[in-house]
Order: structure tokens, then C-alpha cells, then sequence
């Protein structure tokens, strides 16, 4: 498995707007998950996109993935205040099943 | 109830002192995993492990030990516990449908070691 390496390290915008993060990995995979960490919390799981996909969404999640440039990104429109956490990816080549984190984005929601 | 909880929450040790931390998953998922998380670190894997007896190392596996009896349990043992080891630790755990890998965490053991 491979370790995901998010980009910004830290990002701070106001309620409202949309955050970007992006994530690079280095091998082919099967497919790359994103998680957010609330504050002392154990990591959620947010949305899964499989290789052969390039976009997917859930409410105000958009997650897309180019495996030319082995890249990922995780768009949340209309930020809110609650969603200030932290944000991990996890890219996957399945089989192993070993889950390896980077460091996370971690997103500031200011009222 | 269902779902994939730690024990303790919280535990203060003294240095040298051994520890275990206990992990226990109701869904009978395969695949267990211990991270440890420090500021500026992000999440580190542990040891993880593939079925009941079946254990590997992950990043920072050294001054742990792990052991795989029951599927529904992976419990951490710290044997010489040492300030190093003060950290959030975070048991996770994921069925074994390699298509839908969805990682399910526990609430989090907060360690320190005095």
C-alpha cells in the first residue's frame, strides 16, 4: 500500500465558501478514499472513488481523481463551521488492504 | 452494540510500566489496524493484521507488540512503556470486499506515559 500526501497542509477560509485539497500518490491504484478527523476523533469515512472513475459526489462533497497525473482532489462547497477538521486521503491498490495516512489538510471553517 | 470500540479512553502509565490497549470489532471484519497520532505526524500505522493470527509490521512498530487471537480483537501491548509512547492511539478496521475498503475507527485511546 501508499502512502497519500495531502496538499494544503492547512487552509482557512470563511463559511461559505468552497475548500479545495488536494492529494498525490506515487503508484496505480485501485481506488482512493478521503476521510475527515474531527478534532480528538477517530476518522470518518467520506467517500470512496474507484480508478476507473474520474468524479464522484455526495451532498456537498465532490471528489475527483486523474490517475494520468496520479492526483486526487476533494472539493466541500458552502463550508460550514462544522467542517472544520481534518482531512486525509488514502489511495488503495486493494489486495493488502493496508491503510497508510499522510498528514491531512487540516480546514479552518471561520464564521 | 455493533460497531468497533477501545478501551481504556483514557490512561496515564509510568514509565517502564507495561500497558495493553484494547480493540474489539462487532462486524467480524478482517482486517485490523493500530496508528498512533502525534502533532505533526499525521496518523502512523502501527501493526496491522489480515485475520485472527495473522500479523505484519507497519511504520513505527518497535516498543509494540500485537496479537491476533479472535478476529473480533487486536489488542496493543506497550512492554517497557516510555514518554515516546504518550500519543492518541486509533484501532481501526475493514471487511474484507477489497471493492468497498471503507475503514470504520474507533473513538481514540489517549496515552500518556509520565
Amino acid at each position: 500500500s501508499q502512502q497519500g500526501e495531502e496538499d494544503p497542509q492547512a487552509l482557512s477560509i470563511q463559511e461559505g465558501e468552497n475548500a479545495t485539497m488536494n492529494c498525490s500518490y506515487k503508484t496505480s491504484i485501485n481506488n482512493l478514499q478521503w476521510y475527515r478527523q474531527n478534532s480528538g476523533r477517530g476518522l470518518v469515512h467520506l467517500i470512496l472513488i474507484r480508478s476507473n472513475e474520474r468524479e464522484k459526489h455526495s451532498g456537498r462533497l465532490r471528489v475527483t481523481l486523474d490517475t494520468s497525473k496520479k492526483s486526487s482532489s476533494l472539493l466541500i462547497t458552502a463550508s460550514r463551521a462544522a467542517d472544520t477538521a481534518s482531512y486525509f486521503c488514502a489511495p488503495s491498490q486493494g489486495g493488502s488492504e493496508k491503510l497508510v495516512f499522510g498528514k491531512g489538510t487540516k480546514l479552518t471553517v471561520n464564521p | 452494540d455493533a460497531g468497533i470500540t477501545q478501551s481504556p479512553r483514557y490512561k496515564i502509565t509510568e514509565t517502564g510500566r507495561q500497558v495493553t490497549l484494547m480493540c474489539h470489532q462487532t462486524w467480524s471484519h478482517s482486517y485490523m489496524f493500530w496508528y498512533r497520532q502525534d502533532l505533526g505526524h499525521g496518523l502512523r500505522l502501527i501493526y496491522y493484521s489480515a485475520a485472527a493470527d495473522i500479523t505484519d509490521k507497519g511504520e513505527v512498530p518497535d516498543g509494540y507488540v500485537v496479537s491476533r487471537s479472535k478476529t473480533e480483537n487486536f489488542p496493543l501491548t506497550l512492554e517497557s512503556a516510555t514518554r515516546s509512547q504518550t500519543s492518541v492511539y486509533f484501532c481501526a478496521s475493514i471487511g474484507k470486499d477489497s471493492l468497498r475498503s471503507e475503514a470504520f475507527f474507533g473513538q481514540g485511546t489517549r496515552l500518556t506515559v509520565v
